[in-house]
Protein backbone atom coordinates (compact mmCIF):
# COMPACT_ATOMS: atom_id res chain seq x y z
CA UNK A 1 0.00 0.00 0.00
CA UNK A 2 0.78 3.56 -0.53
CA UNK A 3 2.09 5.79 2.13
CA UNK A 4 3.85 9.57 2.81
CA UNK A 5 5.53 10.37 6.05
CA UNK A 6 6.10 14.11 6.31
CA UNK A 7 8.37 13.75 9.67
CA UNK A 8 7.80 17.40 10.87
CA UNK A 9 4.61 18.18 12.28
CA UNK A 10 5.39 22.12 12.41
CA UNK A 11 8.20 24.49 11.55
CA UNK A 12 9.04 27.98 12.15
CA UNK A 13 11.29 29.73 10.23
CA UNK A 14 12.37 33.46 9.99
CA UNK A 15 11.17 35.62 6.88
CA UNK A 16 13.92 35.62 4.08
CA UNK A 17 15.20 32.20 5.69
CA UNK A 18 15.62 29.25 3.20
CA UNK A 19 12.94 26.55 3.86
CA UNK A 20 12.92 22.67 3.41
CA UNK A 21 9.76 20.42 4.01
CA UNK A 22 10.72 16.85 4.31
CA UNK A 23 8.67 13.87 2.70
CA UNK A 24 8.78 10.04 2.46
CA UNK A 25 6.74 7.68 0.20
CA UNK A 26 6.50 4.37 -0.03
CA UNK A 27 4.85 3.49 -3.39
CA UNK A 28 5.36 -0.33 -5.01
CA UNK A 29 5.18 1.49 -9.04
CA UNK A 30 6.82 4.50 -10.47
CA UNK A 31 5.51 7.37 -8.45
CA UNK A 32 3.86 10.41 -8.57
CA UNK A 33 4.32 13.30 -6.80
CA UNK A 34 2.46 16.40 -5.17
CA UNK A 35 2.75 18.85 -3.11
CA UNK A 36 0.16 20.93 -1.80
CA UNK A 37 -0.40 24.21 0.22
CA UNK A 38 -3.54 24.70 2.26
CA UNK A 39 -4.24 28.02 3.99
CA UNK A 40 -6.54 27.84 7.10
CA UNK A 41 -10.52 27.04 5.83
CA UNK A 42 -8.97 26.88 2.04
CA UNK A 43 -8.94 24.23 -0.13
CA UNK A 44 -5.83 23.12 -1.70
CA UNK A 45 -3.57 24.56 -4.36
CA UNK A 46 -0.62 22.57 -6.27
CA UNK A 47 2.42 23.81 -5.64
CA UNK A 48 4.22 21.70 -7.83
CA UNK A 49 4.25 17.94 -9.58
CA UNK A 50 6.45 15.11 -10.45
CA UNK A 51 6.24 12.77 -13.24
CA UNK A 52 9.10 11.78 -14.79
CA UNK A 53 12.39 13.28 -16.34
CA UNK A 54 14.00 16.03 -14.47
CA UNK A 55 14.63 15.46 -10.71
CA UNK A 56 14.43 18.77 -9.51
CA UNK A 57 11.45 20.34 -10.01
CA UNK A 58 10.11 24.13 -10.17
CA UNK A 59 6.64 25.39 -8.68
CA UNK A 60 4.59 28.02 -8.41
CA UNK A 61 5.28 31.45 -5.34
CA UNK A 62 9.48 29.87 -5.91
CA UNK A 63 9.02 26.51 -4.61
CA UNK A 64 10.64 23.56 -6.08
CA UNK A 65 11.13 20.01 -5.19
CA UNK A 66 13.93 16.86 -5.49
CA UNK A 67 12.96 14.06 -6.20
CA UNK A 68 15.43 11.47 -4.67
CA UNK A 69 14.64 7.64 -6.12
CA UNK A 70 17.12 6.14 -3.93
CA UNK A 71 16.06 8.11 -0.54
CA UNK A 72 12.29 7.48 -1.38
CA UNK A 73 12.18 11.59 -0.68
CA UNK A 74 10.89 14.54 -2.26
CA UNK A 75 11.55 17.54 -0.09
CA UNK A 76 10.08 20.84 -1.14
CA UNK A 77 12.62 23.94 -0.48
CA UNK A 78 12.25 27.35 -0.90
CA UNK A 79 15.28 29.71 -0.96
CA UNK A 80 13.56 32.64 0.80
CA UNK A 81 10.41 32.50 2.73
CA UNK A 82 7.95 35.21 2.83
CA UNK A 83 5.20 35.85 5.34
CA UNK A 84 2.24 34.57 3.32
CA UNK A 85 4.18 31.56 3.24
CA UNK A 86 2.57 30.50 6.50
CA UNK A 87 0.37 27.72 5.83
CA UNK A 88 -0.38 23.85 5.85
CA UNK A 89 1.61 22.12 3.08
CA UNK A 90 0.52 18.52 1.94
CA UNK A 91 3.01 15.58 0.58
CA UNK A 92 0.96 13.44 -2.07
CA UNK A 93 1.43 9.95 -4.15
CA UNK A 94 -0.72 8.68 -6.51
CA UNK A 95 -1.15 6.64 -9.79
CA UNK A 96 -1.76 7.72 -13.10
CA UNK A 97 -4.66 5.62 -15.21
CA UNK A 98 -6.24 5.55 -18.36
CA UNK A 99 -3.78 6.68 -20.51
CA UNK A 100 -2.39 9.44 -18.27
CA UNK A 101 -5.25 10.07 -16.04
CA UNK A 102 -4.98 11.46 -12.35
CA UNK A 103 -6.35 9.01 -10.11
CA UNK A 104 -6.58 9.05 -6.18
CA UNK A 105 -4.24 10.61 -3.84
CA UNK A 106 -2.62 9.57 -0.35
CA UNK A 107 -1.58 12.58 1.67
CA UNK A 108 0.75 12.63 4.43
CA UNK A 109 -0.46 14.50 7.37
CA UNK A 110 1.04 18.08 6.81
CA UNK A 111 3.53 20.22 8.29
CA UNK A 112 2.72 23.46 9.40
CA UNK A 113 4.59 26.48 8.23
CA UNK A 114 4.98 29.00 10.28
CA UNK A 115 6.67 32.45 9.38
CA UNK A 116 8.83 34.77 11.94
CA UNK A 117 8.95 38.53 11.09
CA UNK B 1 -9.51 26.90 -16.39
CA UNK B 2 -10.06 23.48 -14.96
CA UNK B 3 -12.13 24.73 -12.25
CA UNK B 4 -13.62 22.65 -9.82
CA UNK B 5 -16.51 24.17 -7.30
CA UNK B 6 -17.89 23.32 -3.94
CA UNK B 7 -21.25 24.67 -2.60
CA UNK B 8 -21.77 25.40 0.29
CA UNK B 9 -18.44 26.10 1.17
CA UNK B 10 -19.95 26.43 4.72
CA UNK B 11 -22.73 24.50 5.95
CA UNK B 12 -24.11 23.97 9.73
CA UNK B 13 -26.84 21.61 10.11
CA UNK B 14 -29.03 19.90 13.10
CA UNK B 15 -28.45 16.50 14.20
CA UNK B 16 -30.57 14.06 12.56
CA UNK B 17 -30.65 16.23 9.61
CA UNK B 18 -29.41 15.38 5.84
CA UNK B 19 -27.42 17.79 3.66
CA UNK B 20 -25.84 17.76 0.08
CA UNK B 21 -22.64 18.88 -0.95
CA UNK B 22 -22.11 19.66 -4.65
CA UNK B 23 -18.44 19.10 -6.61
CA UNK B 24 -18.90 20.77 -9.60
CA UNK B 25 -16.20 20.79 -12.71
CA UNK B 26 -16.81 24.35 -14.46
CA UNK B 27 -15.30 24.29 -17.63
CA UNK B 28 -14.74 20.58 -18.03
CA UNK B 29 -15.60 17.26 -18.48
CA UNK B 30 -14.37 15.33 -15.24
CA UNK B 31 -13.64 11.79 -15.96
CA UNK B 32 -13.67 10.42 -12.12
CA UNK B 33 -14.42 12.51 -9.04
CA UNK B 34 -12.60 12.09 -5.68
CA UNK B 35 -14.55 13.25 -1.95
CA UNK B 36 -11.77 13.48 0.91
CA UNK B 37 -12.92 14.27 4.30
CA UNK B 38 -10.35 16.04 6.27
CA UNK B 39 -10.45 16.74 9.98
CA UNK B 40 -9.51 19.65 12.41
CA UNK B 41 -5.83 19.48 12.23
CA UNK B 42 -5.18 16.25 10.31
CA UNK B 43 -4.53 14.67 6.23
CA UNK B 44 -6.75 14.28 4.15
CA UNK B 45 -8.21 10.81 3.39
CA UNK B 46 -10.01 9.72 0.68
CA UNK B 47 -13.77 8.56 1.16
CA UNK B 48 -14.69 7.69 -2.25
CA UNK B 49 -14.02 7.51 -5.79
CA UNK B 50 -16.92 8.30 -8.34
CA UNK B 51 -17.39 8.13 -12.16
CA UNK B 52 -20.31 9.41 -13.97
CA UNK B 53 -23.19 6.98 -14.00
CA UNK B 54 -21.92 4.21 -12.33
CA UNK B 55 -21.71 3.42 -8.16
CA UNK B 56 -19.29 4.79 -6.46
CA UNK B 57 -16.46 2.92 -5.14
CA UNK B 58 -15.98 3.56 -1.04
CA UNK B 59 -12.68 3.41 0.91
CA UNK B 60 -12.45 0.76 3.73
CA UNK B 61 -14.14 1.80 6.85
CA UNK B 62 -16.27 4.24 4.80
CA UNK B 63 -20.00 3.48 5.64
CA UNK B 64 -21.49 3.45 2.26
CA UNK B 65 -25.40 4.16 3.33
CA UNK B 66 -24.28 7.18 5.46
CA UNK B 67 -22.39 9.23 2.79
CA UNK B 68 -24.63 8.67 -0.41
CA UNK B 69 -22.47 9.58 -3.79
CA UNK B 70 -24.12 10.60 -6.79
CA UNK B 71 -22.42 11.14 -10.12
CA UNK B 72 -25.04 11.89 -12.07
CA UNK B 73 -23.27 13.94 -15.26
CA UNK B 74 -19.53 14.42 -16.27
CA UNK B 75 -19.94 17.50 -14.27
CA UNK B 76 -21.40 17.67 -10.68
CA UNK B 77 -21.28 14.86 -8.36
CA UNK B 78 -22.98 15.12 -4.73
CA UNK B 79 -21.87 14.13 -1.67
CA UNK B 80 -24.78 13.53 0.49
CA UNK B 81 -24.66 12.81 4.56
CA UNK B 82 -27.51 11.20 5.50
CA UNK B 83 -28.96 11.61 9.58
CA UNK B 84 -25.64 13.52 10.18
CA UNK B 85 -24.18 13.64 13.75
CA UNK B 86 -21.39 15.91 15.11
CA UNK B 87 -18.99 13.46 14.77
CA UNK B 88 -19.84 14.21 11.13
CA UNK B 89 -18.51 17.47 11.35
CA UNK B 90 -15.51 18.29 9.19
CA UNK B 91 -14.13 19.45 5.74
CA UNK B 92 -15.25 17.95 2.82
CA UNK B 93 -13.08 18.42 -0.31
CA UNK B 94 -14.04 16.96 -3.59
CA UNK B 95 -11.03 16.82 -6.94
CA UNK B 96 -11.88 16.28 -10.56
CA UNK B 97 -9.88 14.48 -12.73
CA UNK B 98 -9.29 14.89 -17.09
CA UNK B 99 -8.84 12.51 -19.22
CA UNK B 100 -5.16 12.13 -19.89
CA UNK B 101 -4.16 14.75 -17.41
CA UNK B 102 -2.56 13.90 -14.72
CA UNK B 103 -3.09 16.35 -12.03
CA UNK B 104 -6.32 16.06 -10.24
CA UNK B 105 -8.56 19.48 -9.79
CA UNK B 106 -10.06 20.61 -6.00
CA UNK B 107 -12.29 22.29 -4.81
CA UNK B 108 -12.27 24.68 -2.19
CA UNK B 109 -13.91 22.51 0.17
CA UNK B 110 -17.14 22.67 2.46
CA UNK B 111 -16.86 23.12 6.00
CA UNK B 112 -19.80 20.74 7.76
CA UNK B 113 -21.03 21.19 11.48
CA UNK B 114 -23.34 19.40 12.85
CA UNK B 115 -25.08 20.87 16.09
Amino acid sequence: AQSVTQPDIHITVSEGASLELRCNYSYGATPYLFWYVQSPGQGLQLLLKYFSGDTLVQGIKGFEAEFKRSQSSFNLRKPSVHWSDAAEYFCAVGNLINTGTASKLTFGTGTRLQVTL
Amino acid sequence: GAVVSQHPSRVICKSGTSVKIECRSLDFQATTMFWYRQFPKQSLMLMATSNEGSKATYEQGVEKDKFLINHASLTLSTLTVTSAHPEDSSFYICSASIQGIGEAFFGQGTRLTVV
